[in-house]
């Protein structure tokens, strides 16, 4: 699976949007681009995934450039309560074992 | 309500013991993972099972082991033979080759 760069930490202000990128410049055509996210001393929680063309759901959007090579996660009116870490994951579709490799995140502090 | 539970939260233990962490579903997925977490740091991957009766190693196998008796549970060892086993534990489940994973809410293991 190819590695992903995520900023260590960001910070964002109550009610604005924050928009979290992703550099996984090694990605392969079969890989999908995944994100997770955990709030302090629990388990992670699934967002949202995409291939090539940008993805929206109830929790976020996902943006993915033409070449593959970065994306970026947005959420539209961040809350105090999506402080948390959010992992870009990157994996190709039914993978052996469907495993997910996490690296360190990204650290979001929204404040009020 | 459909779920995974991890029993206990918090775990203490005396260096040289082994001990083993619970992991329950009720979503009747297929596969099931354990993964560590250090403070700060992302999940690794410690075993998983795609099946009942099988399982595999992660990247950190060493010093642990499982069993999947049954489709509901995938029971997690850590024995003495682990040298750094204080960690946060979390359990996974998923359909086999699903884009999500659902997550329990983690052991904290602590040996002292």
């Amino acid at each position: 699976d190819a590695k992903t760069t995520q900023p260590t930490s960001m910070d964002c202000a109550e009610g604005r949007a924050a928009n979290l990128p992703c550099n996984h410049s090694t990605i392969s055509g079969n890989e999908y681009v995944y994100w997770y996210r955990q709030i302090h001393s629990q388990g992670p929680q699934y967002i949202i995934h995409g291939l090539k063309n940008n993805e929206t759901n109830e929790m976020a959007s996902l943006i993915i450039t033409e070449d593959r090579k970065s994306s970026t996660l947005i959420l539209p009116h961040a809350t105090l309560r999506d402080t948390a870490v959010y992992y870009c994951i990157v994996r190709a579709y039914n993978n052996a074992g469907n495993m997910l490799t996490f690296g360190g995140g990204t650290r979001l502090m929204v404040k009020p | 309500d459909g779920g995974i539970t991890q029993s206990p939260k918090y775990l203490f233990r005396k260096e040289g013991q082994n001990v083993t962490l619970s992991c329950e579903q009720n979503l009747n997925h297929d596969a099931m993972y354990w993964y560590r977490q250090d403070p700060g740091q992302g999940l690794r991957l410690i075993y998983y099972s795609q099946i009942v009766n099988d399982f595999q190693k992660g990247d950190i196998a060493e010093g642990y082991s499982v069993s999947r008796e049954k489709k509901e549970s995938f029971p997690l060892t850590v024995t003495s033979a682990q040298k750094n086993p204080t960690a946060f534990y979390l359990c996974a489940s998923s359909i086999k080759g699903a884009n999500e994973q659902f997550f329990g809410p983690g052991t904290r293991l602590t040996v002292l």
